[in-house]
């Protein structure tokens, strides 16, 4: 069983939908959780960290179920420019090495 | 001014030549890494460094060998390259509980 499991996609939406990624992950002690995103060839960039009470930077709200190890993220008004590939990523113990999900591709079209 | 730097972008070799690429960053972070993304686009992490000393070393062919002159820098060596060894390269670099800061990556191709 992979660590970090998401559904690698791709999901293509119309502009403007609200669409929603999914990931598990296997180890309970799991300190630290993060979505990052990746453009075609580039490198991946912290999208937001994700917390236990959920939170939300503007379109984007994560979600975390430590219960369940289930992490998600909400967007909303989908934009052309989200078109990139989700990483769901968790870290084992502060500062430790981040272990990557496969990444879910998103594609937004007009 | 680039926070995480790496060189080369791009690199082409043959099989069984060694290669180096660098990294540095300005960050000020303690620990700095090595990540590979293969074809299937799955990041796995190589190695580890925390102020110069290595603390995470995976299951790593021994023709891989990091070297970290100092905590802003963390190089990567690889002898007898194979084709299997094709693949993008990432270092990071991060401080405390804060997610990482990724360099822009060296796109080794091995022929």
């Amino acid at each position: 069983r992979k660590e970090v499991e998401q559904d690698p996609g791709p999901f293509n939406v119309p502009e403007g939908a609200t669409v929603a990624f999914n990931c598990t992950y296997s180890n309970s002690a799991s300190q630290s959780f993060f979505w990052y995103r990746q453009d075609c060839r580039k490198e991946p960039k912290l999208l937001m960290s994700v917390y236990s009470s959920g939170n939300e930077d503007g379109r984007f709200t994560a979600q975390l179920n430590r219960a369940s190890q289930y992490i998600s993220l909400l967007i909303r008004d989908s934009k052309l420019s989200d078109s990139a590939t989700y990483l769901c990523v968790v870290n084992i113990r502060n500062g430790g090495k981040l272990i990557f999900g496969q990444g879910t591709e998103l594609s937004v079209k007009p | 001014d680039t926070a995480v730097s790496q060189t080369p972008k791009y690199l082409v070799t043959q099989m069984g030549n060694d290669k180096s690429i660098k990294c540095e960053q300005n960050l000020g972070h303690d620990t700095m890494y090595w990540y590979k993304q293969d074809s299937k686009k799955f990041l796995k992490i190589m190695f580890s460094y925390n102020n110069k000393e290595l603390i995470i070393n995976e299951t790593v062919p021994n023709r891989f060998s990091p070297k970290s002159p100092d905590k802003a820098h963390l190089n990567l060596h690889i002898n007898s390259l194979e084709l299997g060894d094709s693949a993008v390269y990432f270092c990071a670099s991060s401080q405390g509980r804060d997610g990482y800061t990724f360099g822009s990556g060296t796109r080794l191709t091995v022929v």
